[in-house]
Protein backbone atom coordinates (compact mmCIF):
# COMPACT_ATOMS: atom_id res chain seq x y z
CA UNK A 1 0.00 0.00 0.00
CA UNK A 2 1.60 3.01 -1.17
CA UNK A 3 0.46 6.83 -0.60
CA UNK A 4 -0.18 8.69 -3.65
CA UNK A 5 2.91 11.39 -5.06
CA UNK A 6 1.88 14.67 -4.32
CA UNK A 7 4.42 17.77 -4.61
CA UNK A 8 5.64 19.00 -1.47
CA UNK A 9 4.76 22.34 -1.61
CA UNK A 10 3.42 24.30 -4.41
CA UNK A 11 3.39 28.65 -3.67
CA UNK A 12 1.65 31.43 -5.52
CA UNK A 13 0.83 35.30 -5.86
CA UNK A 14 -2.60 36.24 -5.53
CA UNK A 15 -4.91 36.09 -8.11
CA UNK A 16 -2.50 33.65 -9.68
CA UNK A 17 -3.19 29.79 -10.59
CA UNK A 18 -1.91 27.28 -9.23
CA UNK A 19 -2.07 23.35 -9.76
CA UNK A 20 -1.43 20.30 -7.71
CA UNK A 21 -0.50 16.83 -9.02
CA UNK A 22 -1.67 13.40 -7.65
CA UNK A 23 0.36 10.60 -9.38
CA UNK A 24 -0.78 6.77 -8.91
CA UNK A 25 -1.01 3.73 -10.63
CA UNK A 26 -3.40 1.93 -12.63
CA UNK A 27 -4.86 0.32 -9.55
CA UNK A 28 -5.63 3.48 -8.32
CA UNK A 29 -6.16 6.82 -9.95
CA UNK A 30 -5.46 5.52 -13.05
CA UNK A 31 -8.16 2.72 -12.69
CA UNK A 32 -11.01 4.57 -11.06
CA UNK A 33 -12.69 7.71 -11.18
CA UNK A 34 -13.25 7.80 -7.18
CA UNK A 35 -10.01 10.67 -7.12
CA UNK A 36 -11.39 13.11 -4.30
CA UNK A 37 -8.81 16.27 -3.04
CA UNK A 38 -9.34 17.61 0.71
CA UNK A 39 -7.88 20.97 2.03
CA UNK A 40 -6.57 20.97 5.53
CA UNK A 41 -6.05 23.80 7.71
CA UNK A 42 -3.83 23.86 11.03
CA UNK A 43 -5.63 21.76 13.71
CA UNK A 44 -8.59 20.88 11.14
CA UNK A 45 -10.67 18.22 10.19
CA UNK A 46 -9.71 17.56 6.29
CA UNK A 47 -12.49 19.35 4.34
CA UNK A 48 -14.02 17.53 1.15
CA UNK A 49 -12.80 19.98 -1.77
CA UNK A 50 -13.59 17.82 -4.92
CA UNK A 51 -15.00 14.50 -5.63
CA UNK A 52 -15.25 11.89 -8.21
CA UNK A 53 -12.89 13.67 -9.92
CA UNK A 54 -13.98 16.79 -11.05
CA UNK A 55 -17.22 17.53 -9.19
CA UNK A 56 -17.31 20.29 -6.50
CA UNK A 57 -19.57 19.63 -3.46
CA UNK A 58 -22.21 22.16 -2.76
CA UNK A 59 -20.72 25.05 -1.07
CA UNK A 60 -17.10 25.18 -2.15
CA UNK A 61 -15.86 28.05 -4.85
CA UNK A 62 -15.84 27.05 -8.40
CA UNK A 63 -11.93 28.70 -7.80
CA UNK A 64 -11.26 24.81 -7.30
CA UNK A 65 -11.44 22.51 -10.11
CA UNK A 66 -10.15 18.90 -10.93
CA UNK A 67 -9.01 16.83 -13.88
CA UNK A 68 -7.25 13.47 -14.14
CA UNK A 69 -4.88 12.32 -17.16
CA UNK A 70 -3.96 8.81 -16.99
CA UNK A 71 -2.50 7.56 -13.14
CA UNK A 72 -2.05 11.89 -12.46
CA UNK A 73 -5.25 13.47 -11.17
CA UNK A 74 -4.61 17.46 -11.08
CA UNK A 75 -6.35 19.75 -8.39
CA UNK A 76 -6.20 23.77 -9.75
CA UNK A 77 -7.04 26.98 -7.52
CA UNK A 78 -7.67 29.89 -9.78
CA UNK A 79 -7.54 33.11 -8.52
CA UNK A 80 -5.66 32.02 -5.69
CA UNK A 81 -6.30 33.65 -2.22
CA UNK A 82 -4.79 33.85 1.42
CA UNK A 83 -7.21 31.77 2.47
CA UNK A 84 -6.25 28.99 0.53
CA UNK A 85 -3.36 28.65 2.06
CA UNK A 86 -3.21 25.07 3.68
CA UNK A 87 -2.21 21.38 3.23
CA UNK A 88 -3.99 19.49 0.20
CA UNK A 89 -4.62 15.85 -0.14
CA UNK A 90 -5.60 14.02 -2.94
CA UNK A 91 -7.32 10.38 -2.55
CA UNK A 92 -8.35 7.65 -4.18
CA UNK A 93 -10.54 4.77 -4.05
CA UNK A 94 -8.36 1.23 -4.85
CA UNK A 95 -8.70 -2.12 -7.38
CA UNK A 96 -8.09 -3.99 -3.63
CA UNK A 97 -11.35 -2.01 -2.08
CA UNK A 98 -9.50 0.17 -0.04
CA UNK A 99 -8.69 3.96 -0.09
CA UNK A 100 -5.37 5.52 -0.27
CA UNK A 101 -4.67 9.26 0.45
CA UNK A 102 -1.18 11.34 -1.25
CA UNK A 103 1.55 12.66 0.60
CA UNK A 104 0.15 16.08 0.92
CA UNK A 105 1.32 19.67 -0.73
CA UNK A 106 1.67 22.71 1.24
CA UNK A 107 -0.16 25.44 -0.69
CA UNK A 108 1.55 28.76 0.15
CA UNK A 109 0.47 32.33 -0.95
CA UNK A 110 2.90 34.69 -1.16
CA UNK B 1 -27.27 17.94 8.68
CA UNK B 2 -24.58 15.41 9.14
CA UNK B 3 -22.26 15.30 12.23
CA UNK B 4 -20.01 12.81 13.27
CA UNK B 5 -17.86 12.90 16.47
CA UNK B 6 -14.67 10.61 18.11
CA UNK B 7 -13.98 9.88 21.60
CA UNK B 8 -12.00 7.62 23.13
CA UNK B 9 -9.10 7.37 25.49
CA UNK B 10 -6.56 9.80 25.10
CA UNK B 11 -3.46 7.99 26.50
CA UNK B 12 -3.21 4.51 25.53
CA UNK B 13 0.06 2.07 27.12
CA UNK B 14 1.96 0.16 24.33
CA UNK B 15 0.81 -3.40 23.62
CA UNK B 16 -2.59 -2.10 25.03
CA UNK B 17 -5.79 -2.22 22.84
CA UNK B 18 -7.38 0.88 21.33
CA UNK B 19 -11.04 1.52 21.42
CA UNK B 20 -12.42 4.34 19.73
CA UNK B 21 -16.46 5.40 19.04
CA UNK B 22 -17.77 7.32 16.33
CA UNK B 23 -21.01 8.73 17.10
CA UNK B 24 -23.07 10.17 14.20
CA UNK B 25 -25.95 12.26 13.51
CA UNK B 26 -27.97 13.05 10.74
CA UNK B 27 -27.83 9.86 8.34
CA UNK B 28 -28.62 5.94 9.05
CA UNK B 29 -26.00 3.46 8.61
CA UNK B 30 -28.76 1.63 7.24
CA UNK B 31 -29.55 3.30 4.48
CA UNK B 32 -28.04 1.98 1.01
CA UNK B 33 -24.69 3.20 -0.40
CA UNK B 34 -23.93 4.74 3.26
CA UNK B 35 -20.34 4.16 4.92
CA UNK B 36 -18.17 5.53 7.63
CA UNK B 37 -14.56 5.22 7.37
CA UNK B 38 -11.61 5.87 9.85
CA UNK B 39 -8.47 7.83 9.18
CA UNK B 40 -5.60 8.56 11.40
CA UNK B 41 -2.81 11.47 11.06
CA UNK B 42 0.49 11.70 13.07
CA UNK B 43 1.38 14.85 14.26
CA UNK B 44 2.76 16.49 11.14
CA UNK B 45 2.15 13.80 8.75
CA UNK B 46 -0.06 13.04 6.12
CA UNK B 47 -3.51 11.46 6.60
CA UNK B 48 -4.03 7.48 6.58
CA UNK B 49 -6.64 5.28 5.69
CA UNK B 50 -7.38 2.65 8.38
CA UNK B 51 -10.67 1.14 7.89
CA UNK B 52 -14.31 1.22 6.55
CA UNK B 53 -17.85 0.33 7.24
CA UNK B 54 -20.80 -0.44 4.93
CA UNK B 55 -24.57 -0.11 5.79
CA UNK B 56 -24.45 -3.71 4.57
CA UNK B 57 -21.83 -4.86 7.28
CA UNK B 58 -18.99 -5.04 4.64
CA UNK B 59 -15.76 -4.32 5.88
CA UNK B 60 -12.22 -3.14 4.21
CA UNK B 61 -9.48 -2.47 6.28
CA UNK B 62 -6.08 -1.16 5.28
CA UNK B 63 -3.48 -3.79 3.85
CA UNK B 64 -1.07 -2.53 6.45
CA UNK B 65 -3.10 -3.10 9.32
CA UNK B 66 -5.80 -5.49 8.65
CA UNK B 67 -4.37 -7.75 11.25
CA UNK B 68 -4.65 -5.27 14.38
CA UNK B 69 -8.23 -3.71 13.41
CA UNK B 70 -11.19 -4.83 13.68
CA UNK B 71 -14.90 -2.35 13.16
CA UNK B 72 -18.14 -2.60 14.03
CA UNK B 73 -21.31 -0.77 13.60
CA UNK B 74 -24.70 -0.15 15.92
CA UNK B 75 -27.38 1.30 13.84
CA UNK B 76 -29.80 1.80 16.50
CA UNK B 77 -27.20 4.18 18.68
CA UNK B 78 -25.65 5.16 15.73
CA UNK B 79 -22.08 4.23 16.53
CA UNK B 80 -18.83 2.85 14.73
CA UNK B 81 -16.16 1.04 16.79
CA UNK B 82 -12.72 0.83 15.71
CA UNK B 83 -10.47 -0.86 17.47
CA UNK B 84 -6.55 -1.20 17.05
CA UNK B 85 -4.17 -3.97 18.82
CA UNK B 86 -0.99 -3.78 19.80
CA UNK B 87 -0.72 -0.32 20.30
CA UNK B 88 2.77 1.61 19.71
CA UNK B 89 4.05 4.69 19.81
CA UNK B 90 4.22 5.26 15.88
CA UNK B 91 0.26 5.08 15.94
CA UNK B 92 -0.01 7.97 18.06
CA UNK B 93 -2.08 10.19 15.73
CA UNK B 94 -5.75 12.55 15.66
CA UNK B 95 -8.12 9.78 14.32
CA UNK B 96 -10.74 10.84 12.48
CA UNK B 97 -13.72 9.30 11.57
CA UNK B 98 -16.13 10.71 8.26
CA UNK B 99 -19.33 9.50 6.04
CA UNK B 100 -18.86 7.94 2.92
CA UNK B 101 -21.40 7.22 0.00
CA UNK B 102 -21.50 5.44 -2.48
CA UNK B 103 -17.78 4.83 -2.16
CA UNK B 104 -17.77 8.07 -3.62
CA UNK B 105 -15.23 10.20 -1.13
CA UNK B 106 -15.60 11.28 2.55
CA UNK B 107 -17.46 13.99 2.47
CA UNK B 108 -18.10 14.84 6.30
CA UNK B 109 -15.33 14.37 8.61
CA UNK B 110 -15.56 14.87 12.76
CA UNK B 111 -13.05 16.80 14.62
CA UNK B 112 -10.59 14.37 15.65
CA UNK B 113 -9.65 12.58 18.48
CA UNK B 114 -5.59 12.74 19.94
CA UNK B 115 -4.28 9.62 20.87
CA UNK B 116 -1.01 8.93 23.06
CA UNK B 117 0.71 6.44 22.99
CA UNK B 118 3.62 6.39 25.66
CA UNK B 119 4.09 4.48 29.10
Amino acid sequence: QSALTQPASVSGSPGQSITISCTGTRNDVGGYNYVSWYQQHPGKAPKLMIYEVTNRPSGVSNRFSGSKSGKTASLTISGLQAEDEAEYYCSSYTSSSYWVFGTGTRVTVL
Amino acid sequence: QITLKESGPTLVKPTQTLTLTCTFSGFSLSTTGVGVGWIRQPPGKALEWLALIYWNDDKRFSPSLKSRLTITKDTSKNQVVLTMTNMDPVDTATYFCAHNHDTSAYDYWGQGTLVTVSS
